[in-house]
């Protein structure tokens, strides 16, 4: 079955730092997800890629889509406290209806 | 707010037992979604119903059960509760296709002692 493998599992950085997270499909994914999770809260949706090489960007978060559409990275440009939780990916694919979760990066910042 | 509510947020309850948790989806959306979350596992998909009808299953255990009624209201059935169905139990719901934005509830938290 289709799997979706996030890494790194954690990351600690200083404030101002950046940060990036990778995504990597077993299969070619027809569209990917990014969802953020607040400590103690629920997953809350950032964005949608579908095409491939597709970049979008949101103030300091830029969102990546390979042009295998088998990967895709999310990256923060110097990290803010309020950037803290775990962000996870998730990918469909083909006629799949299922939307796979990678297991997610915890991101912490040191203020 | 996200639109989808859950109830109840906390369930305790013992080995054995059975518990219903359920979900509201968001106005308008035919679909919902189950997931369950533990620390060691992520976010992981059990079910999905589009009005009415199951779409997708996942990795759902046969002691759990789920359907969506005519109001698109949802219930997830779990029995024979083992200590390791502790979990946060998340309902999602969108207009219709897997691809559009999932929104999630804020959770069912449940412990089996």
């Amino acid at each position: 079955g289709q799997q979706v493998m996030q890494i790194p599992q954690y990351q600690h950085v200083q404030e101002g730092e950046d940060f990036t997270t990778y995504c990597n499909s077993s299969t070619t994914l027809s569209n990917i997800q990014w969802y953020k999770q607040r400590p103690g809260g629920h997953p809350v949706f950032l964005i949608q890629l579908v095409k491939s090489g597709e970049v979008k960007k949101q103030k300091r978060l830029t969102f990546q889509f390979g042009e295998a559409k088998k990967n895709s990275s999310l990256h923060i440009t110097a990290t803010q406290t309020t950037d803290v939780g775990t962000y996870f990916c998730a990918g469909s694919g083909g006629s799949n209806y299922k939307l796979t979760f990678g297991k997610g990066t915890l991101l912490t910042v040191n203020p | 707010d996200s639109g989808v509510t859950q109830t109840p947020k906390h369930l305790i309850t013992a080995t054995g037992q059975r518990v219903t948790l359920r979900c509201s989806p968001r106005s308008g959306d035919l679909s919902v979604y189950w997931y369950q979350q533990s620390l060691d596992q992520g976010l992981q998909f059990l079910i999905q119903y589009y009005n009415g009808e199951e779409r997708a299953k996942g990795n759902i255990l046969e002691r759990f059960s789920a359907q969506q009624f005519p109001d698109l209201h949802s219930e997830l059935n779990l029995s024979s509760l083992e200590l390791g169905d502790s979990a946060l139990y998340f309902c999602a719901s969108s207009v219709g296709q897997v691809t559009d934005t999932q929104y999630f509830g804020p959770g069912t938290r449940l412990t089996v002692l």
